[in-house]
């Protein structure tokens, strides 16, 4: 049974450029969320997805948006992209309800120079 | 969600019990406390949870105290690859308003031989 896979595994782009990082959940997971971790700090909730709708957002700009997938998958997509973009960014996937662990994949380094 | 407090690391032989603190004072009723694992470059790993009962399984006991303001998450026998760091959290049970997880700083925990 595959976990949670995301790719790439590592990313270099330059500032102002666009990127997309993407995720396939657990076999079974309906809902995929996406963290982000600055080296040092715990991950930050970025938003989550079910039913292929944007369900909950935390505290980041409209410059991170998503995309979820008839199978599920997601896609992280961040325009215009700052130094301070720099992170790992994790995908997490769980049933809505339910089950109490989510799963995470082991994330995407981004570095934007 | 409460907010947590955790030390910022501990150190723990091999093979003696970790005994991980964790202070939520500000927990309400249907609040549960998570626990959560970042072994260095991965994903977090889903540990336990608990509301208001001592929880076992076969990574760690959660004890919480009978106020519920502060819990320790107990890891047995120690090994090396105990060493990450541990994440309490305090959240409400998932359900239609998704499952954001709050990380903090967690507590950095270093096993030695």
């Amino acid at each position: 049974d595959a976990g949670v896979t995301q790719s790439p595994t590592h990313l270099i782009k330059t500032r102002g450029q666009q990127v997309t990082l993407r995720c396939s959940p657990k076999s079974g997971h309906d809902t995929v969320s996406w963290y982000q971790q600055a080296l040092g700090q715990g991950p930050q909730f970025i938003f989550q997805y079910y039913e292929e709708e944007e369900r909950q957002r935390g505290n980041f700009p409209d410059r991170f948006s998503g995309h979820q997938f008839p199978n599920y998958s997601s896609e992280l997509n961040v325009n215009a992209l700052l130094l301070g973009d720099s992170a790992l960014y994790l995908c997490a996937s769980s049933l809505l309800q339910g089950r109490a662990e989510a799963f995470f994949g082991q994330g995407t380094r981004l570095t934007v120079v | 969600d409460a907010k947590t407090t955790q030390p910022p690391s501990m150190d723990c032989a091999e093979g003696r019990a970790a005994n991980l603190p964790c202070n939520h004072s500000t927990i309400s009723g249907n609040e549960y406390v998570y626990w959560y694992r970042q072994i260095h470059s991965q994903g977090p790993q889903y540990i336990i949870h608990g509301l208001k009962n001592n929880e076992t399984n076969e990574m760690a006991s959660l004890i919480i105290t009978e106020d519920r303001k502060s819990s320790t998450l107990i890891l047995p026998h120690a090994t090396l690859r105990d060493t990450a760091v541990y994440y309490c959290i305090v959240r409400t049970q998932p359900g239609n308003s998704g499952y954001a997880l709050n990380f903090g700083k967690g507590t950095s925990l270093l096993v030695t031989p």
